[in-house]
C-alpha cells in the first residue's frame, strides 16, 4: 500500500518562513507525481493552493510556493499569518490513484 | 465563479447504498473531470474515484472497485458518487472536486454520511 508521508506538526512565529514536505513511499518524488497541496481549517472543506508542484491557483497568495527539494514535494509559506494556521496536505498522483498525506497541522504563535 | 454545491446529509443502515450528488455552477461541465474525497474525522483524505463529464470514462483505486460508482449527468451539469453495502466505517464528509489537468481546484461544501444501525 503506497503511503505519503507529512511533518505531523509544525510551529512558526507570526512573519516567519516554513517548509512543508510531502514524501512517498514508492520512491522520489517527481513532477510525473502531480504534487497538489490543500489547505484545510476545522469544519471546512479543503482550499486547494498548489496544483503539478509548483503552480498557484488564481486564489492562492503569492507568498505560498511550491517546489520540489530533493526527493520531496515541498510547499513554502512565508510571512505566515494568523489566518494561516491550519492542516496542509499534499496529493500525490501515484500509479494513477490520488493518494494524500497525513497532514500538517500548522501553528502560528 | 466556479462552484460545486453537493447534496445534504444523508444517514443510512449498515448494508445499504448511499448516492451523493454535486451540481456545477460556473464553468462548462463537460471540459472538466469530477473527483470524489472522503474524509473521516480526524483522518486524512482518501480518494474514491474519478470521471470525465465529458465521455464518462472513470477511474476507481482498487479498494472501492465494485463498492463505488461514479455517473455524469451533462444535461444537469451534475456528478453522482454512489457507495454500496455501507458499513460503519464508511461515515465520513464526502466531497467533490473539479479535477483537470491533473489540477484538484475548486471543491463542494461536503456531505456527512453516517452510517448507523
Amino acid at each position: 500500500q503506497t503511503v505519503v508521508t507529512q511533518e505531523p506538526s509544525l510551529t512558526v512565529s507570526p512573519g516567519g518562513t516554513v517548509t512543508l514536505t510531502c514524501a512517498s513511499s514508492i520512491g522520489a518524488v517527481t513532477r510525473d507525481d502531480y504534487p497538489n497541496w490543500f489547505q484545510q481549517k476545522p469544519g471546512q472543506p479543503p482550499r486547494s493552493l498548489i496544483f503539478t508542484t509548483d503552480n498557484r491557483h488564481s486564489w492562492t497568495p503569492a507568498r505560498f510556493s511550491g517546489s520540489l527539494l530533493g526527493d520531496k514535494a515541498a510547499l513554502t509559506l512565508s510571512d505566515l499569518q494568523p489566518e494561516d494556521e491550519a492542516y496542509y496536505y499534499c496529493g500525490l498522483l501515484l500509479r494513477g490513484d490520488w493518494v494524500f498525506g497525513g497532514g500538517t497541522k500548522l501553528t502560528v504563535l | 465563479q466556479v462552484q460545486l454545491v453537493q447534496s445534504g446529509p444523508e444517514l443510512k443502515k449498515p448494508g445499504a447504498s448511499a448516492k451523493v450528488s454535486c451540481k456545477a455552477y460556473g464553468y462548462i461541465f463537460i471540459t472538466s473531470g469530477v473527483t470524489w474525497v472522503r474524509q473521516a474525522p480526524g483522518q486524512r483524505p482518501e480518494w474514491l474515484g474519478w470521471i470525465n463529464a465529458y465521455d464518462g470514462h472513470t477511474n476507481y483505486p482498487q479498494n472501492f472497485r465494485g463498492r463505488v460508482t461514479i455517473t455524469a449527468d451533462r444535461s444537469t451539469n451534475t456528478a453522482y458518487m454512489e457507495l454500496r453495502n455501507l458499513r460503519s466505517d464508511d461515515t465520513a464528509v464526502y466531497y467533490c472536486a473539479k479535477d483537470f489537468d491533473f489540477s484538484i481546484s475548486n471543491w463542494g461544501q461536503g456531505t456527512l454520511l453516517t452510517v448507523s444501525s
